[in-house]
C-alpha cells in the first residue's frame, strides 16, 4: 500500500536556526498537510495545501512558518528561525481529495528538537 | 466550532480482555468522527470513520465503534485486546458544513496492555 514518507525521522537543531521538514505525499493525492503534536500533547493542525497554494492554516502557523512544493513529489515544511517551543513531533498528510470524507493518510513524522 | 474530548487520558487492561475508549464530540450537527491510532514511533493510522448511516462502524484490526447522537459520542471498542494494540488512540473530527478540511484531533487516549 502507497505510504506516506518523511524524512528525517530526528531533526535536532539550534535555535534561531532554519529548519526544512520534507514529505513525500501520496503520488496521486492532491491534497496536503502539516500536524505537530509537542510531547504530551494534541495533535494539531498547521496548514493545509492544494494547487500550490495554502487552503487554509491555523494561528500557529505563523509568518515563521512556510510550505513548498518545489517538484512533483515533495512537500515541505520550513520554520525560518527555530524557537524552543517548535520542539515536537511534525506530520505530514495527504488525501486524493481535499473533502473532509476523504481519509488523510499520515507519514510516521519528523520528531523536530531545538536546543 | 467542532472539538473532540477523550476523557481518559490512560487506559489499562490484560490481554485478552474487552476494550472501550472513550470520545465526547462537540458540534451542532453531525459531524465527521475518526479513530487514529498511533504506535510507538509511528505515524497515525485511520482505523475507521462514520459519516452518517448505521450507528455501528467497522474498522481495521477488528476494531469497531458505535454513534451516540444522544451521547455525542464514538467510542471505540474491542471484544478481544492483543498485545500488538498497546497504542496511543486519538478520536477526531471534521466539519461536512465548513469548507476547511482540517481534522481536530482530541489529546488521546493511552492504552497499556498487561500479558
Amino acid at each position: 500500500e502507497p505510504e506516506v514518507t518523511q524524512t528525517p525521522s530526528h531533526q535536532v537543531t539550534q535555535m534561531g536556526q532554519e529548519v526544512i521538514l520534507r514529505c513525500v505525499p501520496i503520488s496521486n493525492h492532491l491534497y496536503f498537510y502539516w500536524y505537530r503534536q509537542i510531547l504530551g500533547q494534541k495533535v494539531e493542525f498547521l496548514v493545509s495545501f492544494y494547487n500550490n497554494e495554502i487552503s487554509e492554516k491555523s494561528e500557529i502557523f505563523d509568518d515563521q512558518f512556510s510550505v513548498e512544493r518545489p517538484d512533483g513529489s515533495n512537500f515541505t515544511l520550513k520554520i525560518r528561525s527555530t524557537k524552543l517551543e517548535d520542539s515536537a513531533m511534525y506530520f505530514c498528510a495527504s488525501s486524493e481529495v481535499g473533502l473532509i470524507n476523504q481519509p488523510q493518510h499520515f507519514g510516521d513524522g519528523t520528531r523536530l528538537s531545538i536546543l | 466550532a467542532q472539538s473532540v474530548t477523550q476523557p481518559d487520558i490512560h487506559i489499562t487492561v490484560s490481554e485478552g480482555a474487552s476494550l472501550e475508549l472513550r470520545c465526547n464530540y462537540s458540534y451542532g450537527a453531525t459531524p465527521y468522527l475518526f479513530w487514529y491510532v498511533q504506535s510507538p514511533g509511528q505515524g497515525l493510522q485511520l482505523l475507521l470513520k462514520y459519516f452518517s448511516g448505521d450507528t455501528l462502524v467497522q474498522g481495521i484490526k477488528g476494531f469497531e465503534a458505535e454513534f451516540k447522537r444522544s451521547q455525542s459520542s464514538l467510542n471505540l471498542r474491542k471484544p478481544s485486546v492483543h498485545w500488538s494494540d498497546a497504542a496511543e488512540y486519538f478520536c477526531a473530527v471534521g466539519a461536512p458544513e465548513n469548507r476547511d478540511d482540517k481534522i481536530i484531533f482530541g489529546k488521546g487516549t493511552r492504552l497499556h496492555i498487561l500479558p
